[in-house]
């Protein structure tokens, strides 16, 4: 079983609510990822969690905050978006944290900011 | 020079014809490559990892000349279901799960 989720799939936002996005996988991975895609753009990375600890943060805001509860979940907590941040947010994962390793998506949420 | 730069594309192909996607990419300490699929509006699937010595799925035949820093996917026989955007992915160097994705190539395959 190859299987990521994400919940929600779709989701709306005005720009001060607060929301979260959650991502699970039972595969026994250790790294998990957060990717951004916009419409006809390629993904691009957010963040990656090794072992449960941030590795990696690419810049981005802290509007968007992550947390690994454990070593099967990963969530994104939004608060204050701009309409600029209505994307897919993919969420990934994969045996380790290496280049060699298979990551396997899920099916993104959706998310459209008002 | 991007860090992965793919064909634009789109292509528009018949059924059964042969069609191949190329990539460079400017990193020659790059280490890992990988062509994932992704249909409109889904997520990337894997298609196939790139080995130095060339690999083939079936259908499908990647190949990767490290001199030239150069990747190539041929689909043969293509089948409607063939329909979706090609990604060529290079792992980052420097840090071995930061994955790099190109901005992918549209393939239409008509009846």
């Amino acid at each position: 079983d190859t299987e990521v989720t994400q919940t929600p799939k779709h989701l709306v936002m005005g720009m001060t609510n607060k929301k979260s996005l959650k991502c699970e996988q039972h595969m026994g991975h250790r790294a998990m990822y957060w990717y951004k895609q916009k419409a006809k753009k390629p993904p691009e990375l957010m963040f990656v969690y090794s072992y449960e600890k941030l590795s990696i943060n690419e810049s981005v805001p802290s509007r968007f905050s992550p947390e690994c509860p454990n070593s099967s979940l990963l969530n994104l907590h939004l608060h204050a978006l701009q309409p600029e941040d209505s994307a897919l947010y993919l969420c990934a994962s994969s045996q380790e944290a290496r280049g060699t390793d298979t990551q396997y998506f899920g099916p993104g949420t959706r998310l459209t900011v008002l | 020079r991007k860090e992965v730069e793919q064909d634009p594309g789109p292509f528009n192909v018949p059924e059964g014809a042969t069609v191949a996607f190329n990539c460079t990419y400017s990193n020659s300490a790059s280490q890992s490559f990988f062509w994932y699929r992704q249909d409109c509006r889904k997520e990337p699937k894997l298609l196939m990892s790139v080995y130095s010595s060339g690999n083939e799925d079936g259908r499908f035949t990647a190949q990767l000349n490290r001199a030239s820093q150069y990747i190539s996917l041929l689909i043969r026989d293509s089948k409607l279901s063939d329909s979706a955007t090609y990604l060529c992915v290079v792992n980052r160097a420097g840090s071995n799960y930061k994955l790099t994705f190109g901005k992918g190539t549209l393939l239409t395959v008509n009846p």
